[in-house]
């Protein structure tokens, strides 16, 4: 079974600290994801990656950063935290649409609960 | 942004009643799928519709799709109370994209 691990299952920060979520998968996927979700908004992808050392920025990338040193980790960022940051965040991942031929299936982790005080 | 759009929000039923969710999205797609994620935990994917395809089947979910309409429809038959959670419907669209854009949800409460 692929499993996706996120380190920290609840944090709670101060405003202006730096906050490292880290997300590690197991299959060999090439793509990887942070997302975060908020009641009433949904799921809003703030990176993805789909290769090692690439980034791309999704719908929500302002306050964040992302770091793919290796290909089964990836490390969302928040480089200054503020209270508006509290939220669920979501690491997930996939395979290269073209390998994986039953589409491209995202897994996810279990979910990292930020508090942002 | 949002692509799919599930209705209802929220569904309240009997077990062993039928629950259908709806699905409406705007693109063309490549591919929808349905995701479940149970309270506070992550999303576990269900189903994969592809879009020459009408209707798919896994267990007791029965999937629809409607590119004429750009809908699809969720059915669960049977439910028990373990089907309680917030279902998702997400999309892919154009050729080589990473990205699955996910809708708000359905909440779904089966009551023993």
């Amino acid at each position: 079974d692929v499993k996706v691990t996120q380190s920290s299952r609840y944090l709670v920060k101060r405003t202006g600290e730096k906050v490292f979520l880290e997300c590690v998968q197991d299959m060999d996927h090439e793509n990887m994801f942070w997302y975060r979700q908020d009641p009433g908004l949904g799921l809003r992808l703030i990176y993805f990656s789909y290769d090692v050392k690439m980034k791309e920025k999704g719908d929500i990338p302002e306050g964040y950063s992302v770091s793919r040193e290796k290909k089964e980790r990836f490390s969302l960022i928040l480089e200054s935290a503020s209270t508006n940051q509290t939220s669920m965040y979501l690491c997930a991942s996939s395979f290269n649409l073209a390998r994986e031929i039953r589409g491209n299936t995202i897994y996810f982790g279990e979910g990292s609960w930020l508090t942002v005080v | 942004s949002q692509q799919g759009e599930e209705d209802p929000q929220a569904l309240s039923i009997q077990e062993g009643e039928n629950a259908t969710m709806n699905c409406s999205y705007k693109t063309s797609i490549n591919n929808l799928q349905w995701y479940r994620q149970n309270s506070g935990r992550g999303l576990v994917h269900l189903i994969l519709i592809r879009s020459n395809e009408r209707e798919k089947h896994s267990g007791r979910l029965r999937v629809t799709l409607d590119t004429s309409k750009k809908s699809s429809s969720l059915l669960i038959t049977a439910s028990r109370a373990a089907d309680t959670a917030s279902y998702f419907c997400a999309t892919n669209s154009g050729a080589g994209s990473y990205q699955l854009t996910f809708g708000k949800g359905t909440k779904l409460s089966v009551i023993p």
